[in-house]
Parts: structure tokens; C-alpha cells; sequence
């Protein structure tokens, strides 16, 4: 079965930086569009960021614009998030999802892995 | 900024049809997708280009996309439909409408 498993989560100070990764198994990572999905407790969800097959195209959400980086390692299949200059808006589960091959659908979604900023 | 709008809940008595509209400007115009995420979960795909859907979701999810509305309708609705349930469509980027909780009453 397809897989996308997120870590990297946790506890964090205003201001200080967290890396989530996102590992995909069973299928042909290389081949497949991915983003960043967030969801703050009890709230909606909100897209952070996606990453083509080949870094060709990124993009961010205007709320982390300057302070996120996402990127990849096709050959490990794995998706990375780095995040810095956190704030207590940044408070959220992130999901990694996979965008369908035929464009405009996520169609796998982690587990997701919380992120909590706090002081 | 593109938006889509939801209302908050819809409630539905088991056994008969809950719509859930999603609007936005033009939305007809767009693909709209939509999700369902159950308390601890992560968000599944449901629907996709506004009617469409994915192996092993059941026949009585159903969508469409017309206008200013997309409508996610399930048909017999049943307890374990209830969840929250996002449409979603693409302007720049992806975007999401702010989710409807379903209860099944």
C-alpha cells in the first residue's frame, strides 16, 4: 500500500526553527508533485507550499513566504519542510500530500506530524 | 485572493440526502475536489474534477460544479458519513473552502 509518513514535529520557541520530512514508499516518488498542507487544532485546511518533480516550480503560501523552504531528495523519496522564524500561527498538524498525476487533486495525504510554538 | 465558502454544519436525517455547497466566484470554471476528514484523521479524497470518484468511494458520494456553486451530495446518508468535509479548487495555488461538519441525526 502507498505511503507517505510525516516526523519531525514537536514543541518549539517563537522565533527558533523546526525541518519536518515527509517519506513516500511504494510508489515512484520522482514522478509526482508534492505540497504542504497544514491544519491548525480545530480549524481548516490551509496549503503551505509545492515542490515539482525536479525543483522546476515552487511555491509558498503568503503566510510563510521568506520563512519556509521546501524541497526534496528524489533518490531517498523523501519531501522536507523547513521552517524558520516560527510564530504561534504557525501552531498546526502538516501534512505531506501527493498531488494526482492528473494535476489539480491531492490524492494521498500522511498522517501528518504537529508542529506547537509556543513559549 | 480566490475563496471558497462553506457553512459551518449540515445536518441530516439517516438515511436521506445532505448537500454541502461550496461557493466561489466562477467555481463552475474550476475543478473542485472534496475531502472528508473524521475526528484524528487525515484528510481522503473523495470527489475530484467536480464529479468524479476515486476507487472504493462508495456510489452514494456525488458532485457537481456549476456557476458559483459546487454541491458534494450524499445520498442515503449513513453514521459513519458523519466527518468534516472540504471542497477545494485552484486559483495560483491551491484552495481550500473552510469546511462543513456534517451530523447524522
Amino acid at each position: 500500500e502507498v505511503h507517505l509518513v510525516e516526523s519531525g514535529g514537536g514543541l518549539v520557541q517563537p522565533g527558533r526553527s523546526l525541518r519536518l520530512s515527509c517519506t513516500a514508499s511504494r510508489f515512484r516518488f520522482d514522478d509526482y508533485v508534492m505540497h504542504w498542507v497544514r491544519q491548525a487544532p480545530g480549524k481548516g485546511l490551509e496549503w503551505v507550499s509545492v515542490i515539482s518533480w525536479n525543483y522546476g516550480s515552487i511555491a509558498y503560501a503568503d503566510s510563510v513566504k521568506g520563512r519556509f523552504t521546501i524541497s526534496r531528495d528524489n533518490a531517498k523519496n523523501s519531501l522536507y519542510l523547513q521552517m524558520n522564524n516560527l510564530t504561534t500561527e504557525d501552531t498546526a498538524f502538516y501534512y505531506c500530500a501527493r498531488e494526482a498525476r492528473s494535476g489539480a487533486v491531492f490524492d494521498l495525504w500522511g498522517q501528518g506530524t504537529l508542529v506547537t510554538v509556543s513559549s | 485572493s480566490y475563496d471558497l465558502t462553506q457553512p459551518p454544519s449540515v445536518s441530516v436525517t439517516p438515511g436521506q440526502t445532505a448537500s454541502i455547497p461550496c461557493f466561489g466566484d466562477k467555481v463552475g470554471e474550476k475543478y473542485v475536489s472534496w475531502y472528508q476528514q473524521k475526528p484524528g484523521r487525515s484528510p481522503v479524497l473523495i470527489i475530484h474534477q467536480d464529479d468524479k470518484r476515486p476507487s472504493g468511494i462508495p456510489e452514494r458520494f456525488s458532485g457537481s460544479n456549476s456557476g458559483n456553486t459546487a454541491t458534494l451530495t450524499i445520498s442515503g446518508a449513513q453514521a459513519l458519513d458523519e466527518a468534516d468535509y472540504y471542497c477545494q479548487a485552484w486559483d495560483t495555488t491551491a484552495v481550500f473552502g473552510g469546511g462543513t461538519k456534517l451530523t447524522v441525526l
